[in-house]
């Protein structure tokens, strides 16, 4: 399986809403990444997990809520976002840094949320 | 800081060969990255340079130079379904995750 899966494709959401984004991977990578990408932009980090702890936070909002609950699954918590967050939400993993050359990140297909 | 420069929009023929160009500016270096990304998609890797040289793979090669600072993708007999987003990213430490993108160039490929 060499994959990253992510859940929903679409998300609309309020600004008063609580939802998660779901990403899952079996490729027995440990670490993984959310990034945003907005129109015609390149993905920006967002979040690293390194081992199930969160190594990365690229000052994002506290209305972004990573979680790691185990070696394959990551979320994101999103609760009174804003109409400026909508984007496609990127999930991505790789094996743990280090010098060999296995080292590039896998990208899930993305959630592409809007907020009204 | 980091900065990494690639052209904007690039067109080429069908069968035809382009040479996408990437230069970069960072406080580290630990590897290139060359994704594809079509429209609504997510980037899908193609290459990696750490050390100077060239890298083939198939009908895509990349480059890198170290000293100058900047590194190529080379896609030949080019196809419509090549048509997409390329993004060049750089590794900037080796104990570092992050990855730095470039705004990525379009490629639009012809008949």
């Amino acid at each position: 399986d060499t994959e990253v899966t992510q859940t929903p494709k679409h998300l609309v959401m309020g600004m008063t809403n609580k939802k998660s984004l779901k990403c899952e991977q079996h490729m027995g990578h440990r670490a993984m990444y959310w990034y945003k990408q907005k129109a015609k932009k390149p993905p920006e980090l967002m979040f690293v997990y390194s081992y199930e702890k969160l190594s990365i936070n690229e000052s994002v909002p506290s209305r972004f809520s990573p979680e790691c609950p185990n070696s394959s699954l990551l979320n994101l918590h999103l609760h009174a976002l804003q109409p400026e967050d909508s984007a496609l939400y990127l999930c991505a993993s790789s094996h743990h840094h280090g010098g060999g050359t296995n080292i590039e990140q896998f990208f899930g297909p993305g959630t592409r949320l809007t907020v009204l | 800081g980091q900065n990494i420069d690639q052209p904007t929009e690039m067109t080429a023929t069908e069968g035809a060969i382009v040479q996408i160009n990437c230069t970069y500016q960072t406080s580290g270096f630990n590897g290139l990255f060359w994704y594809q990304q079509h429209a609504g998609e997510a980037p899908t890797f193609l290459s990696y340079n750490v050390l100077d040289g060239l890298e083939e793979k198939g009908r895509f090669s990349s480059f890198l130079s170290r000293s100058k600072g900047y590194s190529y993708l080379l896609l030949k007999e080019l196809q419509m379904k090549d048509s997409a987003s390329y993004l060049c990213a750089v590794k900037s430490g080796a104990g570092s995750y992050q990855l730095t993108f470039g705004k990525g160039t379009k490629l639009s490929v012809i008949p």
